[in-house]
């Protein structure tokens, strides 16, 4: 079952900061972070593979709450190139073997 | 020195045609995957193989036969081209089961 992101999409200026969530309703071994700009290729951010575990890459976070089976990436002091559409992708405890069922994505626009 | 490479990027085609999709990755990874995203960039995972063997075989019609003549190589064939496969295949392989890179994707219209 496809995981839930919130919100769809998100305006901000730069050097705001933006949350994004992703909820399953399946209980999960590991959450993965991708950004994928228009026209281009989906590109690995971050994974999460414990629960509770928390992992930072520059001005990004991303959180795991393993019991809650939510995961949330941070974006903090927004640019310009953060703008894409990010999507969640979730491997669940059960069925691993690198199956990422992924959220249906947040569109992320920054402004000047 | 691409990492993952597809060809073609693109490919128009008319319905009921039989047109195959190749997928190249030079970072010695064992797994490789196929990805349809949709025109509302639904991304779904469609085959793995790990090691020339087929892992993950998800619900998808018949038409669509992977290959993997070795752990480099994944194509995707598809046979009888119906409206609804037009979308972006996006071929990616991981190291094992961990991050995945993506290919450039394969935009696909059926006309």
């Amino acid at each position: 079952q496809q995981p839930v992101q919130s919100p769809q999409a998100v305006i901000l200026r730069e050097g705001e900061d933006a949350v994004i969530n992703c909820s399953s309703s399946k209980a999960l071994y590991s959450v993965h972070w991708y950004r994928q700009k228009h026209g281009e290729a989906p590109v690995f951010l971050m994974i999460l593979l414990k629960g509770g575990e928390q992992k930072g890459h520059d001005k990004i976070s991303a959180s795991f709450n393993e019991k809650k089976q939510q995961s949330s990436l941070y974006l903090t002091a927004s640019q310009l190139s953060y703008s894409g559409t990010y999507f969640c992708g979730t491997e669940p405890r059960y069925n691993q073997g690198g199956k990422l069922i992924f959220g249906q994505g947040t569109e992320l626009s920054v402004k000047p | 020195d691409t990492a993952v490479s597809q060809t073609p990027k693109y490919l128009v085609t008319q319905m009921g045609n039989d047109k195959s999709i190749k997928c190249e990755q030079n970072l010695g990874h064992d797994t490789m995957y196929w990805y349809k995203q949709d025109s509302k960039k639904f991304l779904k995972i469609m085959f793995s193989y790990n090691n020339k063997e087929l892992i993950i075989n998800e619900t998808v019609p018949n038409r669509f036969s992977p290959k993997s003549p070795d752990k480099a190589h994944l194509n995707l064939h598809i046979n009888s081209l119906e409206l609804g496969d037009s979308a972006v295949y996006f071929c990616a392989s991981s190291p094992s089961a961990t991050e995945q890179f993506f290919g450039p994707g394969t935009r696909l219209t059926v006309l």
